[in-house]
């Protein structure tokens, strides 16, 4: 039972560029959810997708957008990088609905801007 | 708003000493309260949870336990090893089910030495 999956594990970018990383949910869930976790600090809720609708987010600027697919994987897309964007990329994926039930992580997208 | 607030570390143990990561919370409703750890170069990985007052989690030997009348749910372990050397993170989801957003705390590192 595949968990929870993102690509790239790494990437480097430069200020103004765009970006896009992609995650799949465990197998089972329909929750997809985004977090930014800068070094040293626990992770920020980025947004939360669920039947391909944004569901809920946190204080992110618009730069910060994203999709959920049928399938239910989802990708985040930044635009115009800002060096304080640099962090690592964490998704979340659960189930709705279901009383009790976690949210489980991926090993996250590490994202550098220079 | 919701808020996690842990201990600062690092906290540094010898190995079979008995551990306290103390964590106290702000929310409106009844929370659910989840302790994460993250290794080295991984994402988070789920230790435990409690989904209501008086409720205690556990796994590999690691307890806490969720007190509403002190907002709190401190992570303790009897006699810590060396692999447990990692960053614990505090975590609370809304009472909008655990599928809500969690927030979390700032990680608390622990290290623990031979």
């Amino acid at each position: 039972d595949a968990g929870v999956t993102q690509s790239p594990t790494h990437l480097i970018k430069t200020r103004g560029q765009q970006v896009t990383l992609r995650c799949s949910p465990k197998s089972g869930h329909d929750t997809v959810s985004w977090y930014q976790q800068a070094l040293g600090q626990g992770p920020q809720f980025i947004f939360q997708y669920y039947e391909e609708e944004e569901r809920q987010r946190g204080n992110f600027p618009d730069r910060f957008s994203g999709h959920q697919f049928p399938n239910y994987s989802s990708e985040l897309n930044v635009n115009a990088l800002l060096l304080g964007d640099s962090a690592l990329y964490l998704c979340a994926s659960s189930l709705l609905g279901v009383p009790n039930q976690p949210q489980h992580f991926g090993d996250g997208t590490r994202l550098s801007i220079l | 708003g919701d808020s996690v607030t842990q201990m600062e570390g690092p906290v540094t143990l010898s190995e079979e000493a008995f551990l306290t990561i103390n964590c106290t919370y702000t929310a409106t409703g009844y929370p659910s309260l989840f302790w994460y750890v993250q290794y080295p170069g991984e994402g988070l990985q789920l230790l435990l949870k409690a989904t209501k007052a008086d409720d205690k989690g556990s796994n590999k030997g690691f307890e806490a336990t969720y007190r509403k009348e002190t907002t709190s749910f401190h992570l303790e372990k009897g006699s810590v090893q060396v692999s447990d050397s990692a960053v614990y993170f505090c975590a609370l989801s809304g009472s909008g089910g655990t599928a809500s957003k969690l927030t979390f705390g700032t990680g608390t590192r622990l290290q623990v030495t031979l």
